[in-house]
């Protein structure tokens, strides 16, 4: 059984760039969610992908976006970084609808934004 | 609005001890709860997960209790060892899948 991956690990972008990151997730699960760490904080919840279609969203702005492919990897874009953005994105993977709610989470990507 | 509160940031214990790691919540809907685990460089660790029908729920070495009338809920480690040293996070289920995060409790379990 495949985990979550993400890539990449790090990365660093300047303000006003465009940044994509990406997460495979674990073999079988049909449901991706993506969170935001920041230093000191837990993760916050940015939104969440089932069957290729958005599931919910936390309070990000539209300039946070995300997709969802046929084998159920998943990208998480993010348009004109700000240094508020920096931060350590997380990707967590599970199986809607067998009335488990764990997630499984990759290791992922630093984004630091100068 | 923080709706998952660890109000204590560290937690410091003897190696053979137990360490009791605190969880409150604000919303009453919440009906699934989950404590992870996170070491440096890591992504968050499943560790063990609660429904809100019971109160009670063990996995080897860790127990998670939930008092749903004061909304709290708490993660007992026995015996601690210096391998559990590492973030841990409580998390709340909100219906459709978001998890909802404390803010962390780092335990550090000396030899």
């Amino acid at each position: 059984e495949t985990g979550v991956t993400q890539s990449p690990t790090h990365l660093i972008k300047t303000r006003g760039q465009q940044v994509t990151l990406r997460c495979s997730s674990q073999s079988g699960h049909n449901t991706v969610s993506w969170y935001q760490q920041a230093l000191g904080q837990g993760p916050q919840f940015i939104f969440q992908y089932y069957r290729e279609e958005e599931n919910g969203r936390g309070n990000f702005p539209p300039r946070f976006s995300g997709l969802q492919f046929p084998n159920y990897s998943s990208e998480l874009n993010v348009n004109a970084l700000e240094l508020d953005d920096s931060a350590l994105y997380l990707c967590a993977s599970s199986m809607r609808g067998e009335g488990s709610y764990e997630q499984y989470f990759g290791p992922g990507t630093r984004l630091t934004v100068t | 609005d923080q709706q998952v509160k660890q109000n204590s940031p560290s937690l410091s214990v003897q190696e053979g001890r137990i360490s009791i790691l605190n969880c409150d919540y604000t919303n009453s809907m919440f009906d699934y709860f989950l404590w992870y685990k996170k070491y440096p460089a890591e992504g968050p660790t499943f560790l063990i997960s609660i429904s809100s029908i019971k109160d009670k729920n063990e996995d080897g070495r860790f127990t998670v209790f939930l008092n749903k009338s004061a909304k709290h809920l708490s993660l007992h480690i026995v015996p601690s060892q210096p391998g559990d040293s590492a973030v841990y996070f409580c998390a709340a289920e909100n219906q459709g899948g978001k998890l909802i995060f404390g803010q962390g409790t780092e335990l550090s379990v000396k030899p």
